[in-house]
């Protein structure tokens, strides 16, 4: 059974940093492509950066490009996503994503998302 | 970036109703076009893919059609496990961006 399990989120001030985990179970975690998707409350889905594989391939939305690194150890089937000069309009709930395509078949991320974990809330606020 | 546009944004119906959810799009994708059901406190859950393929356990009453910038997707028969919030995506180019969702409430 596929398993993403978040960590790391909570309350923080604006311009500080959060470091967010999610532990991968359940599936070859180095054959398959990750993503970060967020919901602010009682808001809809925003997708938030990806990384391929290999960590050979990684891309963010303009919202928090320059901010945010998202990162992989495939050794401890783990996914990270580093979270620096928060801002209130951060706050959400980060979802840990699982990409469907296989590495021969993820171009940049370009498939659906069939594992989400449960989320963990980051929030901004002084 | 890609603008995904539902309709309607909420909508009432009655267990038993066919419930129709409509998704356009600003520019074509072919059929790179993805369906989630969310239900309250809970991560979102793939029902469609590639626009018309059935999500591995996700039940047959739920179907997707379209191509191009037109995409639906169809309940058959609402069953009362199927009141929730519905968001399209696309995963044709970066960033990959969702429909702004439906809500589907009991009428």
């Amino acid at each position: 059974e596929v398993q993403l399990v978040e960590s790391g989120g909570g309350l923080v001030q604006p311009g500080r940093s959060l470091r967010l985990s999610c532990a991968a179970s359940g599936f070859t975690f180095d054959d398959y492509a990750m993503h970060w998707v967020r919901q602010a409350p009682g808001k809809g889905l925003e997708w938030v950066s990806y990384i391929s594989w290999n960590s050979g391939n990684l891309d963010y939305a303009d919202s928090v490009k320059g901010r945010f690194t998202i990162s992989r150890d495939n050794a401890k089937n783990s996914l990270y996503l580093q979270m620096n000069s928060l801002r209130a309009e951060d706050t959400a709930l980060y979802y840990c994503v699982k990409s469907s395509a296989p590495k021969e078949r993820d171009y940049g991320g370009n498939s659906d998302f069939d594992y989400w974990g449960q989320g963990t809330l980051v929030t901004v606020s002084s | 970036d890609i603008q995904m546009t539902q309709s309607p944004s909420s909508l009432s119906a009655s267990v038993g109703d066919r419930v129709t959810i409509t998704c356009r799009t600003s520019q074509t994708i072919s059929r790179y076009l993805n369906w989630y059901q969310q239900k309250p406190g809970k991560a979102p859950n793939l029902l469609i893919y590639a626009a018309s393929s059935l999500q591995s356990g996700v039940p047959s009453r739920f179907s997707g059609s379209g191509s191009g910038t037109d995409f639906t997707l169809t309940i058959s028969s609402l069953q009362p496990e199927d009141f929730a919030t519905y968001y399209c995506q696309q995963s044709y180019s970066t960033p990959w961006t969702f429909g702004q969702g439906t809500k589907v409430e009991i009428k």
